[in-house]
């Protein structure tokens, strides 16, 4: 079974900094997705990820598949910003079946103005 | 545009009333899931089908119900018999297949009381 490591776990910022958050998986995975969730629980996909970089905006997302770890980073971060950002793995060997996701437990993130 | 429906979004209940969260997919995914966030977790697998009239427990399976007669639709009941029934419920899909990428609900809070 995949562990998924986030950090930070919180993470409290001033508007416009630039932000990391990191996550860090055990075993191979086929993609990365990176969730926001908003106070209030609606949770909305930012990227799937399977090598490489992908922007969105003020939004980027890395993943090293040698390191198993991936990154997503906020430019100019302002407070519209602030929810949980969750990194889910799907497994890549489920045996010719989709066998879902692993869940990081998630960083809250609050921007300050 | 596709994309995977759940309602309600906020759900009160009384304690030992079962409740039916509705989940539908226009996508054309073989795979559905159910999973469940509490607080300081990450989201954990309720249930998961990866073909019309089948469906297997995934690690939280206790107190939970569901069903796949069609491929667009997996609602999931919560029983009486599960303990702590107030969560927040998310519900994605994909197609079968470990590179498949995963769409997901906006996500149902479920509060008994």
């Amino acid at each position: 079974k995949n562990e998924v490591e986030q950090s930070p776990q919180n993470l409290t910022a001033q508007e416009g900094e630039f932000i990391t958050i990191n996550c860090s998986y055990s075993v191979g995975i086929s993609a990365l997705h990176w969730l926001q969730q908003h106070p209030g629980g609606g949770i909305v996909s930012l990227f799937m990820l399977s090598s490489g970089k992908k922007k969105h905006g003020r939004l980027i997302a890395t993943i090293n598949i040698q390191e198993k770890h991936s990154s997503l980073h906020i430019t100019a971060s302002h407070p519209r910003d602030s929810a949980v950002y969750i990194c889910a793995v799907q497994n890549a060997y489920s045996g010719g079946g989709a066998d879902g996701l692993t869940f990081g437990k998630g960083t809250h993130l609050i921007i300050q103005p | 545009d596709g994309g995977i429906t759940q309602s309600p979004k906020y759900l009160f209940r009384k304690e030992g009333q079962n409740v039916t969260l509705s989940c539908e997919q226009n996508l054309n995914h073989d795979a559905m899931y159910w999973y469940r966030q509490d607080p300081g977790q990450g989201l954990r697998l309720i249930y998961y089908s990866q073909i019309v009239n089948d469906f297997q427990k995934g690690d939280i399976a206790e107190g939970y119900s569901v069903s796949r007669e069609k491929k667009e639709s997996f609602p999931l009941t919560v029983t009486s018999a599960q303990k702590n029934p107030t969560a927040f419920y998310l519900c994605a899909s994909s197609y079968r297949g470990g590179f498949s990428e995963a769409f997901f609900g906006q996500g149902t809070r479920l509060t008994v009381v």
